[in-house]
């Protein structure tokens, strides 16, 4: 049963232009979520991440967006680099989730095109 | 800036052989976990520990073991390797629960083939 939902395995999209990787839930205790970057053969890196009280979260080019009713959140990353293209993660926790891991989505490779 | 230490980058291990993980974090992080991920798969929690000597299953942990014995140190062990644990392993670590949330920091991964 997968609580976390990334059902676009890959996205292409042209350097300059705006990506959206989408993110879908199950678990309604989750409470926190996070995204991460990774780059072949190496460990995920933090990017960006929301609490469930906030609705938004912007962090230059990165903006995390949360709809709980929906239980769906997206990364927008704007403008897109090359630099981007790599594999995203969704991931989520519930209260004080640090102690219990964190659930991952099976990710979205992201592809930026010159 | 937290850095989480992996001993390999790379290993290739016969099948039934023990192998050992090891992870290093130097932020005196109190958890600190064990991912495997796959091609299609995402990673998927293997082992956690929330303190010294303490440990508890993930979401896959047959074929595998964990240590704890310092509180900076985490090691996974694969007590019979077998050829379907051939992956990437991912070690993390983050602070306490009691405290805000933080993200979890991740080492750069251990690329494991067992043959």
């Amino acid at each position: 049963d997968q609580q976390v939902k990334q059902n676009s395995p890959s996205l292409s999209v042209q350097e300059g232009r705006i990506s959206i990787l989408n993110c879908d839930y199950t678990n309604s205790m989750f409470d926190y979520f996070l995204w991460y970057k990774k780059y072949p053969a190496e460990g995920p890196t933090f990017l960006i991440s929301i609490s469930s009280i906030k609705d938004k979260n912007e962090d230059g080019r990165f903006t995390v967006f949360l709809n709980k009713s929906a239980k769906h959140l997206s990364l927008h990353i704007v403008p897109s680099q090359p630099g981007d293209s790599a594999v995203y993660f969704c991931a989520a926790s519930d209260s004080g989730g640090g102690a219990d891991g964190l659930t991952f989505g099976k990710g979205t490779h992201l592809i930026i095109q010159p | 800036d937290v850095k989480v230490t992996q001993s390999s980058r790379y290993l290739v291990k016969r099948t039934g052989e023990k192998v050992f993980l090891e992870c290093v974090q130097d932020m005196d992080h109190e958890n600190m976990f064990w991912y495997r991920q796959d091609p299609g798969l995402g990673l998927r929690l293997i082992y956690f520990s929330y303190d010294v000597k303490m440990k508890e299953k993930g979401d896959i942990p047959e074929g595998y073991s964990v240590s704890r014995e310092k509180k900076e140190r985490f090691s996974l062990i694969l007590e019979s390797a077998s050829t379907n644990q051939t992956s990437m392993y991912l070690c993390a670590s983050s602070l306490d629960r009691d405290r805000q949330f933080t993200e979890a920091f991740f080492g750069q991964g251990t690329r494991l083939t067992v043959v």
